[in-house]
């Protein structure tokens, strides 16, 4: 298993340009999650979603949206993007059954707007 | 809501000692679960160790450990026998297992931990 793998791993951006980031897992997990790294805040949660088909804000979803087309596939696209928006993404996937483990996380992508 | 906090945004321990770090959190629900997460230079999140909240038994995880403290919403971590390989970010996260946000970690601003040879 692959388990939970992130495109691409670096990317820079001009402001007002748009990019997707492309979420994919392996292990048939129900749930998947988007957060956002930035120096001395932790992760915050952007979007999340319980299922195929349906997506739901976090705690800092301006300026991002999301889709789950596919069960195994979760995106986050950035329309216009900003210089705020620089920062280290990462993408996490569980399974609905067995949350007191945790969720599996992506190895990240770094991006940087100018 | 739910609120994670690290008091220490630093630490350092010499090789082979022990060293304990903190987290408290705040909720009114009765059922959840803490978790830490290690993040070295790589980048990637591991888990370290995870405790259910209706457990009283501190989790252990081979060196490491946890002191959960339900009344006092407090949940350190303890490392012992030091590694170099320990240096890193540590994260305390809380989670709901349950209701719109069921899954969601809510993370704390990270303690970074150097270990000294």
């Amino acid at each position: 298993n692959a388990g939970v793998t992130q495109t691409p791993k670096f990317r820079v951006l001009k402001t007002g340009q748009s990019m997707t980031l492309l979420c994919a897992q392996d292990m048939n997990h129900e749930y998947m999650y988007w957060y956002r790294q930035d120096p001395g805040m932790g992760l915050r949660l952007i979007h999340y979603s319980v299922g195929e088909g349906t997506t739901a804000k976090g705690e800092v979803p301006d300026g991002y949206n999301v889709s789950r087309l596919k069960k195994q596939n979760f995106l986050l696209g950035l329309e216009s993007a900003a210089p705020s928006q620089t920062s280290v993404y990462f993408c996490a996937s569980s399974y609905s059954g067995v949350l007191k483990h945790g969720p599996y996380f992506g190895p990240g992508t770094r991006l940087t707007v100018t | 809501a739910q609120t994670v906090t690290q008091s220490q945004p630093e630490m350092s321990v010499q090789e082979a000692e022990t060293v304990t770090l903190s987290c408290t959190y705040d909720t009114s629900e009765s059922n959840y679960y803490l978790f830490w997460y290690k993040q070295p230079p790589s980048r990637q999140m591991i888990l370290v160790i995870r405790q259910e909240a209706y457990k009283q038994q501190n989790a252990t995880e081979n060196r490491f450990s946890v002191n959960f403290q339900k009344a006092a919403k407090s949940f350190s971590l303890k490392i012992s026998d030091s590694q170099l390989g320990d240096t890193a970010m540590y994260f305390c996260a809380f989670m709901i297992p349950y209701g719109g946000s069921q899954g969601n970690l809510i993370f704390g601003k990270g303690t970074k931990l150097s270990v000294k040879p």
